[in-house]
């Protein structure tokens, strides 16, 4: 069966620097999370899309911005890379239905280095 | 506001034994809860989910979840571990909101042969 896919899988980045996230959800799935591992850490959310439109906002730097597109895959955009974004970033697809009873799936993750 | 707890930074198993992985909720409403599993340097994989209905969750790789509204729980649970069932265990309520997941501090299992 299809999964999350995510691209790339290992970036390493400068500070300062910008960098951009894909993710492709899995196919019919209309809406995209992104959360954000750090060491030792559980994963937090940062931002989600719902047929194309933000549906919630959680602790994401206004340096970041996602969007997501026609084809449902979702993009974030980092910028001025700062030490401390050094982490594993997840997507996960889901389809939503008015309980909310769907299960997230989850992409490999992107591991972003700073240095 | 919507949290969960697991109170074991490590759980240690043999091979063979039962094990539980617990976790504590605390939502107003009907809880929607999840358990995922993280091997090294891979991406969450999903394991059960209670929404509604019998207290008892049955879910891959022969694990399974008791939900226990009057303690607030959500343990997960195997009869018997295995080796490869070593790996960071997260508990996760749904938001009622957004729909975002809120995830436990995870908990990381060791079965030892």
């Amino acid at each position: 069966a299809a999964g999350v896919i995510q691209s790339p899988r290992h970036l390493i980045k400068e500070k300062r620097e910008t960098a951009t996230l894909k993710c492709y959800p899995i196919p019919r799935h209309d809406t995209v999370y992104w959360y954000q591992q750090g060491p030792g850490q559980d994963p937090q959310f940062l931002i989600s899309f719902y047929e194309k439109m933000q549906s919630d906002k959680g602790s994401i730097p206004d340096r970041f911005s996602a969007q997501q597109f026609s084809d449902y895959h979702s993009e974030l955009n980092m910028s001025s890379l700062e030490l401390g974004d050094s982490a594993l970033y997840f997507c996960a697809s889901s389809l939503r239905d008015s309980g909310r009873r769907s299960e997230q799936y989850f992409g490999p993750g992107t591991r972003l280095t700073v240095t | 506001a919507q949290s969960v707890a697991q109170p074991e930074d490590q759980v240690n198993v043999a091979e063979g034994n039962p094990l539980t992985v617990k976790c504590t909720y605390s939502v107003s409403g009907n809880p929607y809860l999840f358990w995922y599993v993280q091997y090294p340097n891979r991406g969450l994989q999903f394991l059960l989910k209670y929404i509604t209905g019998d207290n008892l969750v049955k879910g891959s790789y022969g694990f399974e979840a008791e939900f226990n509204k009057s303690q607030t729980s959500f343990h997960l649970k195997k009869p018997s571990a295995l080796v490869s069932d070593s790996a960071l265990y997260f508990c996760a309520v749904r938001d009622m909101g957004g729909g975002k997941l809120i995830f436990g501090q995870g908990t990381e299992l060791s079965v030892k042969p």
